[in-house]
Protein backbone atom coordinates (compact mmCIF):
# COMPACT_ATOMS: atom_id res chain seq x y z
CA UNK A 1 0.00 0.00 0.00
CA UNK A 2 1.19 3.62 -1.49
CA UNK A 3 1.68 6.03 2.11
CA UNK A 4 -0.65 8.50 0.21
CA UNK A 5 -2.94 7.57 -2.46
CA UNK A 6 -5.13 9.47 -4.62
CA UNK A 7 -7.30 8.66 -7.40
CA UNK A 8 -5.64 10.01 -10.23
CA UNK A 9 -8.65 11.29 -11.78
CA UNK A 10 -9.14 13.18 -14.39
CA UNK A 11 -12.32 14.79 -12.83
CA UNK A 12 -14.00 16.75 -15.32
CA UNK A 13 -16.42 18.91 -14.52
CA UNK A 14 -18.74 21.92 -15.74
CA UNK A 15 -17.89 25.70 -14.54
CA UNK A 16 -19.15 26.68 -11.21
CA UNK A 17 -19.64 22.60 -10.25
CA UNK A 18 -18.36 21.88 -6.79
CA UNK A 19 -15.96 19.01 -6.54
CA UNK A 20 -13.86 16.86 -4.09
CA UNK A 21 -11.36 15.02 -3.70
CA UNK A 22 -9.99 12.47 -1.29
CA UNK A 23 -6.24 11.13 0.09
CA UNK A 24 -5.57 8.39 2.12
CA UNK A 25 -2.58 8.27 3.84
CA UNK A 26 -0.71 5.08 5.69
CA UNK A 27 1.14 6.56 8.48
CA UNK A 28 -1.68 6.86 11.63
CA UNK A 29 1.40 9.03 13.02
CA UNK A 30 1.00 12.09 10.97
CA UNK A 31 0.10 14.98 12.32
CA UNK A 32 -0.21 17.86 9.34
CA UNK A 33 -0.71 17.69 5.68
CA UNK A 34 -0.91 19.89 2.59
CA UNK A 35 -2.75 19.98 -0.48
CA UNK A 36 -0.76 21.64 -3.16
CA UNK A 37 -1.54 22.78 -6.82
CA UNK A 38 0.66 21.88 -9.74
CA UNK A 39 -0.03 23.49 -12.82
CA UNK A 40 1.15 21.83 -16.05
CA UNK A 41 4.86 21.54 -16.36
CA UNK A 42 5.13 24.19 -13.52
CA UNK A 43 6.35 23.79 -9.86
CA UNK A 44 3.70 22.67 -6.81
CA UNK A 45 2.30 25.23 -5.23
CA UNK A 46 1.12 25.45 -1.44
CA UNK A 47 -2.65 25.54 -1.32
CA UNK A 48 -3.53 24.77 1.91
CA UNK A 49 -2.60 23.07 5.67
CA UNK A 50 -3.98 21.10 7.42
CA UNK A 51 -3.67 20.95 10.91
CA UNK A 52 -6.70 20.11 13.16
CA UNK A 53 -10.07 19.02 11.58
CA UNK A 54 -9.83 21.04 8.58
CA UNK A 55 -9.38 24.56 6.79
CA UNK A 56 -10.90 26.68 4.81
CA UNK A 57 -9.91 29.88 2.43
CA UNK A 58 -12.40 30.98 0.15
CA UNK A 59 -13.80 28.50 -2.01
CA UNK A 60 -11.45 25.95 -0.62
CA UNK A 61 -12.31 23.25 1.92
CA UNK A 62 -9.91 20.69 3.68
CA UNK A 63 -11.17 18.63 5.84
CA UNK A 64 -9.53 15.77 7.68
CA UNK A 65 -10.56 12.51 9.58
CA UNK A 66 -7.80 10.93 11.47
CA UNK A 67 -9.81 8.03 12.25
CA UNK A 68 -10.41 6.97 8.78
CA UNK A 69 -7.03 8.50 8.08
CA UNK A 70 -8.42 10.48 4.59
CA UNK A 71 -8.31 13.98 3.66
CA UNK A 72 -10.33 15.81 1.40
CA UNK A 73 -10.20 18.85 -0.69
CA UNK A 74 -13.42 20.60 -2.09
CA UNK A 75 -13.46 23.55 -4.89
CA UNK A 76 -16.90 25.39 -4.53
CA UNK A 77 -17.75 26.98 -7.92
CA UNK A 78 -15.20 25.97 -9.42
CA UNK A 79 -13.38 28.33 -12.20
CA UNK A 80 -11.67 27.50 -15.10
CA UNK A 81 -7.95 28.96 -13.62
CA UNK A 82 -9.03 25.80 -11.05
CA UNK A 83 -8.05 23.17 -13.80
CA UNK A 84 -4.56 21.73 -12.60
CA UNK A 85 -3.49 18.81 -10.75
CA UNK A 86 -4.11 18.36 -6.64
CA UNK A 87 -1.47 16.98 -4.78
CA UNK A 88 -2.06 15.41 -0.95
CA UNK A 89 1.29 15.77 0.82
CA UNK A 90 1.70 14.39 4.15
CA UNK A 91 5.30 15.17 6.40
CA UNK A 92 6.57 12.40 7.57
CA UNK A 93 10.25 11.67 10.31
CA UNK A 94 12.42 13.94 11.88
CA UNK A 95 12.98 16.27 8.59
CA UNK A 96 9.22 15.93 7.54
CA UNK A 97 10.41 15.20 4.22
CA UNK A 98 7.13 15.43 1.97
CA UNK A 99 5.25 12.11 1.08
CA UNK A 100 3.35 13.10 -2.44
CA UNK A 101 0.17 11.06 -3.33
CA UNK A 102 0.81 11.06 -7.91
CA UNK A 103 -2.01 13.70 -7.58
CA UNK A 104 -5.43 14.19 -8.84
CA UNK A 105 -6.09 15.95 -12.58
CA UNK A 106 -8.82 18.66 -12.46
CA UNK A 107 -10.29 20.23 -15.41
CA UNK A 108 -12.96 22.50 -15.38
CA UNK A 109 -14.94 23.00 -18.72
CA UNK A 110 -16.70 26.34 -19.94
CA UNK B 1 11.24 38.96 -2.19
CA UNK B 2 12.73 36.34 -4.80
CA UNK B 3 11.85 33.05 -4.15
CA UNK B 4 13.57 29.84 -5.00
CA UNK B 5 15.85 30.21 -7.47
CA UNK B 6 16.99 27.00 -9.50
CA UNK B 7 19.33 26.62 -12.30
CA UNK B 8 19.38 25.62 -15.19
CA UNK B 9 15.87 25.63 -16.32
CA UNK B 10 16.38 22.93 -19.01
CA UNK B 11 19.28 20.66 -19.74
CA UNK B 12 19.91 17.59 -22.13
CA UNK B 13 22.59 15.31 -21.16
CA UNK B 14 23.36 11.89 -23.05
CA UNK B 15 23.63 8.46 -20.77
CA UNK B 16 26.98 8.39 -18.71
CA UNK B 17 27.86 12.09 -17.77
CA UNK B 18 27.22 13.55 -15.16
CA UNK B 19 24.97 16.83 -14.33
CA UNK B 20 25.00 19.86 -11.50
CA UNK B 21 22.17 21.38 -10.72
CA UNK B 22 22.11 24.66 -8.85
CA UNK B 23 19.16 25.84 -6.04
CA UNK B 24 19.11 28.87 -4.16
CA UNK B 25 16.23 28.70 -1.13
CA UNK B 26 14.24 31.83 -0.47
CA UNK B 27 16.45 34.69 1.68
CA UNK B 28 16.57 32.85 5.64
CA UNK B 29 15.99 29.34 4.68
CA UNK B 30 18.17 27.13 5.92
CA UNK B 31 16.42 23.59 4.92
CA UNK B 32 16.90 23.07 1.55
CA UNK B 33 15.11 19.64 -0.12
CA UNK B 34 15.68 18.11 -3.45
CA UNK B 35 12.74 16.11 -4.99
CA UNK B 36 11.93 14.31 -8.74
CA UNK B 37 9.34 14.28 -10.15
CA UNK B 38 9.03 12.01 -13.36
CA UNK B 39 5.97 12.13 -15.79
CA UNK B 40 2.41 11.34 -14.22
CA UNK B 41 3.90 10.91 -10.66
CA UNK B 42 4.49 13.49 -7.47
CA UNK B 43 7.67 13.89 -6.55
CA UNK B 44 9.88 11.74 -4.64
CA UNK B 45 12.52 12.96 -1.80
CA UNK B 46 16.22 12.47 -3.01
CA UNK B 47 17.96 15.08 0.03
CA UNK B 48 17.24 17.35 2.72
CA UNK B 49 20.16 19.59 4.21
CA UNK B 50 19.87 21.90 7.10
CA UNK B 51 22.55 23.87 8.03
CA UNK B 52 25.15 22.24 5.73
CA UNK B 53 24.75 18.68 7.05
CA UNK B 54 22.77 15.89 5.40
CA UNK B 55 19.62 15.53 7.22
CA UNK B 56 17.37 12.79 5.27
CA UNK B 57 17.84 10.75 2.03
CA UNK B 58 15.77 9.20 -0.07
CA UNK B 59 15.86 6.11 -1.62
CA UNK B 60 18.05 6.91 -4.74
CA UNK B 61 21.80 5.61 -5.62
CA UNK B 62 24.60 6.55 -4.61
CA UNK B 63 24.96 7.91 -8.10
CA UNK B 64 22.92 11.12 -6.51
CA UNK B 65 24.51 13.43 -4.39
CA UNK B 66 24.44 16.92 -3.08
CA UNK B 67 25.51 19.57 -0.97
CA UNK B 68 25.02 22.73 0.59
CA UNK B 69 26.97 26.10 1.09
CA UNK B 70 27.48 28.13 3.83
CA UNK B 71 24.57 30.59 2.17
CA UNK B 72 22.67 28.03 2.03
CA UNK B 73 21.95 27.54 -1.95
CA UNK B 74 22.34 24.12 -2.88
CA UNK B 75 23.94 21.28 -5.23
CA UNK B 76 22.85 18.29 -6.72
CA UNK B 77 24.63 15.93 -8.78
CA UNK B 78 24.17 12.81 -10.18
CA UNK B 79 26.93 10.63 -12.25
CA UNK B 80 26.22 8.25 -14.95
CA UNK B 81 22.64 9.08 -15.95
CA UNK B 82 20.22 6.87 -17.11
CA UNK B 83 18.00 7.34 -19.93
CA UNK B 84 15.55 6.85 -16.12
CA UNK B 85 16.99 9.71 -14.67
CA UNK B 86 14.97 12.07 -17.22
CA UNK B 87 12.85 14.05 -15.00
CA UNK B 88 11.73 17.31 -13.39
CA UNK B 89 14.60 18.01 -10.58
CA UNK B 90 12.79 20.60 -8.01
CA UNK B 91 14.14 22.29 -5.13
CA UNK B 92 12.34 23.47 -2.00
CA UNK B 93 13.06 25.51 0.79
CA UNK B 94 11.04 26.29 3.99
CA UNK B 95 11.97 28.30 7.53
CA UNK B 96 12.85 27.11 10.24
CA UNK B 97 10.36 25.16 12.66
CA UNK B 98 9.01 27.16 15.13
CA UNK B 99 7.26 29.49 13.49
CA UNK B 100 3.46 29.43 12.84
CA UNK B 101 2.10 26.41 11.36
CA UNK B 102 1.33 28.11 7.96
CA UNK B 103 5.22 29.01 7.50
CA UNK B 104 5.59 25.39 7.85
CA UNK B 105 4.88 24.24 4.31
CA UNK B 106 7.53 24.00 2.01
CA UNK B 107 7.78 26.68 -1.48
CA UNK B 108 9.30 25.26 -4.24
CA UNK B 109 11.57 26.44 -7.29
CA UNK B 110 10.60 26.25 -10.88
CA UNK B 111 12.68 22.86 -11.45
CA UNK B 112 14.75 21.72 -13.58
CA UNK B 113 13.65 19.78 -16.63
CA UNK B 114 16.84 16.90 -17.15
CA UNK B 115 16.82 14.90 -20.58
CA UNK B 116 18.66 12.05 -20.97
CA UNK B 117 19.86 10.73 -24.02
Amino acid sequence: RKEVEQDPGPFNVPEGATVAFNCTYSNSASQSFFWYRQDCRKEPKLLMSVYSSGNEDGRFTAQLNRASQYISLLIRDSKLSDSATYLCVVPRGATNKLIFGTGTLLAVQP
Amino acid sequence: DAGVTQSPTHLIKTRGQHVTLRCSPISGHKSVSWYQQVLGQGPQFIFQYYEKEERGRGNFPDRFSARQFPNYSSELNVNALLLGDSALYLCASRPDRGLQPGAYGYTFGSGTRLTVV
